[in-house]
């Protein structure tokens, strides 16, 4: 049971170039979330997803969009890169509500923008 | 927004002692939830909180929702180097029907051997 996967676990990009971030789960959970933590921060809530075909804005939004493609898999892209958006990004996923339900976390993708 | 304010920032402990850490919220919580997160990983639950005044064990580890529903305690017994890590207080994002968490800065716990 490989619970939350993410894909790439670690990257390097530029100033302005565009990268998609993928992340599946395969516990059949309704929601699914993406998350980016900053140095000495708690997680911030990017995107999140309550069931297939829908997505909603969280606390921190601008600069990113986020596809939810099918139960599985939600992906977050990054159009234009910028060295503010270098953090680390935690994928989620939840079976109902992550306010009532346990939330499970991938392992995260570290990425750095210069 | 909501601010969950953690403390201590970090803890330098022995083993075998007994820890406790903090979070209080500008605003009433109807959740808290606690998680550890260990190096290089993403975070685990470790207790949720659905009542005010409610007080549940996991292990080693108790947590206690505040009466006033703007703050939750947890506490580790005996502590072990596997201990470890990051804890993070979250609670509910605000904004009728949206979901997804919103997390304190954690507090750091470092067992010295």
């Amino acid at each position: 049971n490989a619970g939350v996967t993410q894909t790439p676990k670690f990257q390097v990009l530029k100033t302005g170039q565009s990268m998609t971030l993928q992340c599946a789960q395969d516990m059949n959970h309704n929601s699914m979330y993406w998350y980016r933590q900053d140095p000495g921060m708690g997680l911030r809530l990017i995107y999140y997803s309550a069931s297939e075909g829908t997505t909603d804005k969280g606390e921190v939004p601008n600069g990113y969009n986020v596809s939810r493609l099918n139960k599985r898999e939600f992906s977050l892209r990054l159009e234009s890169a910028a060295p503010s958006q270098t953090s680390v990004y935690f994928c989620a996923s939840s079976p109902v509500r992550a306010s009532t339900d346990t939330q499970y976390f991938g392992p995260g993708t570290r990425l750095t923008v210069l | 927004g909501q601010q969950l304010n953690q403390s201590p920032q970090s803890m330098f402990i022995q083993e075998g002692e007994d820890v406790s850490m903090n979070c209080t919220s500008s605003s009433i919580f109807n959740t808290w939830l606690w998680y550890k997160q260990d190096p290089g990983e993403g975070p685990v639950l470790l207790i949720a909180l659905y009542k005010a005044g409610e007080l549940t064990s996991n292990g080693r580890l108790t947590a206690q929702f505040g009466i006033t529903r703007k703050d939750s305690f947890l506490n580790i017994s005996a502590s072990i180097p596997s201990d470890v890590g990051i804890y993070f207080c979250a609670g509910p994002l605000s904004g009728g029907g949206a979901d997804g968490l919103t997390f304190g800065k954690g507090t750091h716990l470092i067992i010295q051997p």
